[in-house]
């Protein structure tokens, strides 16, 4: 079946690195995403990678891709207080009307 | 507008009556999604439109819960006799129709007492 399944919170102090990690299903998903949704508002695209893929770096970002074992994980370098926010993971179903199977999202807090 | 946009934003109501929620896309998007997420639940898909074809309605939880899109454009969702377990935030999505990623609205927060 499709199940995407995250830790629901994540502390970190700031300067620190985050890490969320998320496991996935579907393995002909084609992309995995990651959206952030900040308080109060909806979800917005961070960054996304292509399942041919093992890694993708943008900015402060990395994202980490294990096929093998259906993991995904973003990594947040120098985390700030603005990076405070539900991150949430989803895999796409080619095909499928559906497009996306959303994790329940990490509460990423970030401590001053 | 530059976005996708949701009302209400914010929405209390009784047990048993019913509701309209109301979503706008983005201009030019030919797809748009509705979600129910609940607190700490992920994002549940209930209900997707493609331009002119058939909606795909396979996530709607009950038969109380409709919703229609007219013109193309602006979609709403009605969940009728409001139950207690519909209290969560609505969100609405459009789709870009060159990468397929989904631009989110605000979402519309539901309470039902």
């Amino acid at each position: 079946g499709e199940d995407v399944e995250q830790s629901l919170f994540l502390s970190v102090r700031e300067g620190d690195s985050s890490v969320i990690n998320c496991t996935y299903t579907d393995s002909s998903s084609t992309y995995l995403y990651w959206y952030k949704q900040e308080p109060g508002a909806g979800l917005q695209l961070l960054t996304y990678i292509f399942s041919n893929m093992d890694m993708k770096q943008d900015q402060r970002l990395t994202v980490l891709l294990n096929k093998k074992d259906k993991h995904l994980s973003l990594r947040i370098a120098d985390t700030q207080t603005g990076d405070s926010a539900i991150y949430f993971c989803a895999e796409s179903h080619p095909g499928s009307a559906r497009q996306l199977t959303f994790g329940s999202g990490t509460q990423l807090t970030v401590l001053p | 507008g530059a976005g996708v946009s949701q009302s209400p934003s914010n929405k209390v109501t009784e047990k048993g009556k019913d509701v309209e929620l109301r979503c706008d896309p983005i201009s030019g998007h030919t797809a748009l999604y509705w979600y129910r997420q609940s607190l700490g639940q992920g994002l549940e898909f209930l209900i997707y439109f493609q331009g002119n074809s058939a909606p795909d309605k396979s996530g709607l939880p009950s038969d109380r819960f409709s919703a229609e899109r007219t013109g193309g454009s602006v979609s709403t969702l009605t969940i009728q006799r409001t139950q207690q377990e519909d209290s969560a935030v609505y969100l609405c999505a459009s789709t870009s129709p060159g990468t397929g990623e989904l631009f989110f609205g605000e979402g519309s927060r539901l309470t039902v007492l």
